[in-house]
């Protein structure tokens, strides 16, 4: 079975912090992607990357940033929290035999104050 | 980025009754799949369909790919309480395996 674990289930943290999302797949899949979810407004692309080093801005990415030093391992960087960055965030990988499905961590819901 | 159409948005239904959800794009999509998140959790795989026509069953859950590649429908037989969640629809967009779309979600409540 597929494992994409997101580092920290809950996170509570204060305006103008630098934010730290962790996610690590199992599978050696080549494309990973953060999405966060708000009410209303479903699944919103924020960052994708197709293989170590690379990245490609989604739909949302302003207030956020991404790295990719290992293939296994992509993280989400908030670079100053802002309160409008209050949300679940999502991490998902694609790739190996299966291209066409998206498979997701638990998720990380994160609170800024 | 662009959603898929799915409704109904929320259901609240008897424990014991079926159900039924759908989506829609203007877009073919050449997969569709159908995830569940319940509360507070990341969206897990249900079903994943790759052909037009295609009828998939997962224990309780159908889901069918519909016959203009534009559309697909879920149901859940007999509902029982730990069905409750969100139910949506995804698939990646043809050829461009970095870009999926999504539904906007269907809420299930079950009353025992």
């Amino acid at each position: 079975d597929v494992k994409v674990t997101q580092s920290s289930r809950y996170l509570v943290k204060r305006t103008g912090e630098k934010v730290f999302l962790e996610c690590v797949q199992d599978m050696d899949h080549e494309n990973m992607f953060w999405y966060r979810q708000d009410p209303g407004l479903g699944l919103r692309l924020i960052y994708f990357s197709y293989d170590v080093k690379m990245k490609e801005k989604g739909d949302i990415p302003e207030g956020y940033s991404v790295s990719r030093e290992k293939k296994e391992r992509f993280s989400l960087i908030l670079e100053s929290a802002s309160t409008n960055q209050t949300s679940m965030y999502l991490c998902a990988s694609v790739g190996g035999r299966v291209t066409n499905i998206q498979y997701f961590g638990a998720g990380t819901r994160l609170s800024v104050l | 980025g662009q959603q898929l159409n799915q409704s109904p948005q929320s259901m609240f239904i008897q424990e014991g009754e079926d159900v039924s959800m759908n989506c829609t794009s203007s877009s073919i999509f050449n997969t569709w799949l159908w995830y569940k998140q319940d509360p507070g959790e990341g969206p897990v795989l249900l079903i994943a369909l790759y052909k037009a026509g295609e009828l998939t069953s997962n224990g309780r859950l159908t889901a069918q790919f519909g016959i203009t590649r534009k559309d697909s429908f879920l149901n859940i037989s007999a509902s029982i309480p730990s069905d409750v969640g969100i139910y949506f629809c995804a698939g990646p967009v043809a050829y461009n395996f970095n870009k999926f779309y999504f539904g906007s979600g269907t809420k299930l409540n079950v009353k025992p």
